[in-house]
């Protein structure tokens, strides 16, 4: 049982670059999300899929895309990267809306 | 707006020094408050989910309670291996699929 799996671990972007964070899960959760975590600031929401087909923006969702064309996936774009998305990325799935929320290890990102 | 505060944002402890963290929150309808253990490189690891004011989960030395305004987890008697940062998260009744997070309290245990 893999749970939630991100790749890559690591990356180094220039600015204005474009890459796919990848997030999949083999727990058929319907509620899957996408965070960033900075120093000092906590987990803040990107965005959110509440189930195939449904993605909405959560506190910080500029210069990120998504989309869910399966249960199992829920890839993150960042469309021409800047170097404020330097951060550590965590894709997250849940069952419900009131159960716990599972985390992939994390992606670590530098832009340059 | 949904809001989680952490204190303090960092705790330094004696082995089997018992202390608690705080997680003070703000929401319209609490549906569910979770608090996870991170590890440095890691992802967030789930520890417990609390409901409804005046319940308790307890596993090894951690326990967490739940108020109308408040969460408290408690250490007892930690061990190094305790070390780590403390998240705690809410999810509202009327934010769909929005876990809000604390900026987490960083735990340090030396022996």
């Amino acid at each position: 049982n893999a749970g939630v799996t991100q790749t890559p671990k690591f990356q180094v972007l220039k600015t204005g670059q474009s890459m796919t964070l990848q997030c999949a899960q083999d727990m058929n959760h319907e509620y899957m999300s996408w965070y960033r975590q900075d120093p000092g600031m906590g987990l803040r929401l990107i965005h959110y899929s509440v189930g195939a087909g449904i993605t909405d923006q959560g506190e910080v969702p500029n210069g990120y895309n998504v989309s869910r064309s399966t249960t199992e996936d829920f890839p993150l774009r960042l469309l021409s990267a800047a170097p404020s998305q330097t951060s550590v990325y965590f894709c997250a799935s849940r069952f419900k809306l009131n159960t716990e929320a599972f985390f992939g290890q994390g992606t670590r990102l530098t832009v340059v | 707006e949904d809001q989680v505060t952490q204190s303090p944002e960092a705790l330094r402890l004696q082995e089997g020094e018992s202390s608690s963290l705080n997680c003070s929150y703000t929401v319209s309808g609490l549906r569910g408050l979770f608090w996870y253990r991170q590890d440095p490189g890691k992802g967030p690891e789930f520890l417990f989910t609390l409901y409804s004011a005046g319940e308790e989960k307890e596993k090894e030395r951690l326990k967490a309670t739940l108020t109308k305004k408040e969460s408290f987890l408690h250490i007892t008697a930690p061990k190094p291996e305790d070390s780590a940062t403390y998240l705690c998260a809410v999810q509202s009744t009327d934010s769909w699929g929005k876990l809000q997070f604390g900026a987490g309290t960083q735990v340090v245990v030396t022996p």
